[in-house]
Parts: structure tokens; sequence; C-alpha cells
């Protein structure tokens, strides 16, 4: 079974840091752009974050540009989202999504994690 | 960036009913215009790429449709299992951005 499975998600003051992961397994992880989006709570989704399968590529919200790190571990199938400075608005379920990438169809994301949430409040 | 902006916020409708939500993008996005679905409390779900190609296992009563800047999903004959919110998503240049979404619920 294809399935991604987030975790490190928490609450922390303003201005602090935390690392989310995401696991993949039952698909070759190493094989697939990866992307992180989140939803406020009672909001809509938003794009956050995107890597390229080897990790040379990674682009982001104009939002978390310089807060934001993403990067990747094919050899442990895992997706990371180092988050620092954090802000209120920060505050959100943060998914972890496989990316299909295609010239014809474009990107797409079919396979999604449950979650995980992060509060920023003091 | 491009604006995606969904129509109507919205709808209430009945089980057999046709539905017809909308998805305006700020600039062409070509065809890179994705559809998911989303239940309270639960992950997004793909529903259709590309404007108009199904996702493997979803029901053939979802359709897209649209090119550039104007998009349709039309749900045929609505069922109990649709009531969600529907997103579209512009995979035409990053940021990948959706549109703010519709809830569509029951009459």
């Amino acid at each position: 079974e294809v399935q991604l499975v987030e975790s490190g998600g928490g609450l922390v003051q303003p201005g602090g840091s935390l690392r989310l992961s995401c696991v993949g397994s039952g698909f070759r992880f190493s094989s697939y752009w990866m992307t992180w989006v989140r939803q406020a709570p009672g909001k809509g989704l938003e794009w956050v974050a995107y890597i390229k399968e080897d990790g040379s590529e990674k682009y982001y919200v104009d939002s978390v540009k310089g807060r934001f790190t993403i990067s990747r571990d094919n050899a442990k199938s895992s997706l990371y989202l180092q988050m620092n400075s954090l802000r209120a608005g920060d505050t959100a379920s943060y998914y972890c999504a496989r990316v299909v990438s295609g010239a014809i169809f474009g990107d797409n994301l079919d396979v999604w994690g449950q979650g995980t949430t992060v509060t920023v409040s003091s | 960036d491009i604006q995606m902006t969904q129509s109507p916020s919205s709808l209430s409708a009945s089980v057999g009913d046709r539905v017809t939500i909308t998805c305006r993008a700020s600039q062409s996005v070509r065809s890179y215009l994705n559809w998911y679905q989303q239940k309270p409390g639960k992950a997004p779900k793909l529903l259709i790429y590309a404007v108009s190609t199904l996702q493997s296992g979803v029901p053939s009563r979802f359709s897209g449709t649209g090119s550039g800047t104007d998009f349709t999903l039309t749900i045929s004959s609505l069922q109990p299992e649709d009531l969600a919110t529907y997103y579209c998503q512009q995979s035409n240049s990053v940021p990948y951005t959706f549109g703010q979404g519709t809830k569509l619920e029951s009459k």
C-alpha cells in the first residue's frame, strides 16, 4: 500500500522551531518530487514547499522563504520541513504529498499523508 | 503568483442534482489544472488532473472541462458521499496555488 505518514507537529511558542517528518512506503520514494501543503484551521489549502527527486531543486511560497527549509533523505524514504521563526500565522495542519510530474499533464498531488498539526502560540 | 478563484464558495444541493463548480485563474494555466476533494478531518484526495483526466478509482459522475483561465468541475448526479469541499489547483507555475474551496452541502 502506498502511504505517507507525517510526524513532528506540536505546540511551539512564537519565534520557535519545529521539524516535521514524512515517511513514505509502498513506492520508490526517490523517484518522486515531494511537497508540503498546509491548512490553517477552518481555511483552505496552501502549497508551502516542493523538492525535486534528488533534492537539487527546492521551491517555497513567499510567506515561508528564509524561515522554512524542505529536505529529504531518500535512503530513509523521508521528507522533512524545518520550520524556524514560527509565527501565529503558521498554525495549521501540515500535509506531505507525493507529486506526479509530467510535461503533458503537469504536476498533481496523488498521495497525501494524514497531516500533522502545528500550533504556534504563547 | 497565479490567483485561483472558485465560485460559489458554498453550495446546497440534493441527492441526484447536477452540480457545477467553477474555477478561474488570474492568468492562463494552460491545461495544468487539478481538482481535489476533502472531507472533514481528512486529507485531500485527487479527483481530476490535467483539467479532465479522472484519477484512478474516481466515479465517472465526476467530470472536468476548461482551458486557459476558466474551468469547471461537474458532478452529474450528486451522491451522499460527495458532500465535501472541493479545491482547484494550478500546476502551471510555482507556487502551485489552490482556489479557496467550494463547500458542497446537503439541501
